[in-house]
């Protein structure tokens, strides 16, 4: 069985730094076409994806927000974590992270983890 | 302003079948595999289609998908009350700088 669990703060202040991890079973980062990938979704609204990382170590980038963020992966704490700076009201969101397998999409997803900016 | 195109909402009677469209454009579905994930309220969401047509162990064959030039569209026959959901399309787009993943804006499913 395949699960991915998000982890991180649920509030933070503007201009902060978030850091989110998620933690996975089932399967390893270390397989060819494998990749881990973080989308948000702000309350009511669609689907934004941000960023991705490959058993390979690429990474990918959403490009509105590559200057803001950072995505690693630890593959013997079977972990990658996302760092977004700069956190703002707008960023309030729900922060899923999902398992990608070469052009099969995003499957399973974790939970999600909702992250609240305010002052 | 999401890169793909959904409608907002559709609706349709038990038992009935329903299309939802996702337009594109060359660069992302006209040149790249879509998925389509369905998000029940207050759940995270869930893949149904990928690679275009193909479903995941467990998806029953209720839903479909299929592609066209620079547009898809997921059918759902046989509708049923817990279908009830959001659902959105997903590609990569290579477009600007590097490839990146793009969602349409969700279509907003209600089974009257």
């Amino acid at each position: 069985q395949i699960t991915l669990k998000e982890s991180g703060p649920t509030l933070v202040k503007p201009t902060q730094t978030l850091t989110l991890t998620c933690t996975f079973s089932g399967f390893s980062l270390s397989t060819s076409g494998v990749g881990v990938g973080w989308i948000r979704q702000p309350p009511g609204k669609a689907l934004e994806w941000l960023a991705l990382i490959y058993w390979d170590d690429d990474k990918r980038y959403s490009p509105s927000l590559k200057s803001r963020l950072t995505i690693t992966k630890d593959t013997s704490k079977n972990q990658v974590v996302l760092t977004m700076t700069n956190m703002d009201p707008v960023d309030t969101a729900t922060y899923y992270c999902a398992r990608a397998v070469e052009t099969m999409g995003f499957d399973p997803w974790g939970q999600g983890t909702l992250v609240t900016v305010s002052s | 302003q999401s890169v793909l195109t959904q409608p907002p909402s559709v609706s349709a009677a038990p038992g009935q079948k329903v299309t939802i469209s996702c337009s594109g454009s060359s660069s992302n579905i006209g040149n790249n595999y879509v998925s389509w994930y369905q998000q029940l309220p207050g759940t995270a969401p869930k893949l149904l289609i990928y690679e275009n047509n193909k479903r995941p162990s467990g998806i029953p064959d209720r839903f479909s998908g299929s592609k066209s030039g620079t547009s898809a569209t997921l059918g759902i026959t046989g509708l049923q009350t817990g279908d009830e959901a959001d659902y959105y399309c997903g590609t990569w787009d290579s477009s600007l700088s590097a490839p990146h993943v793009v969602f349409g804006g969700g279509t907003k499913l209600t089974v009257l």
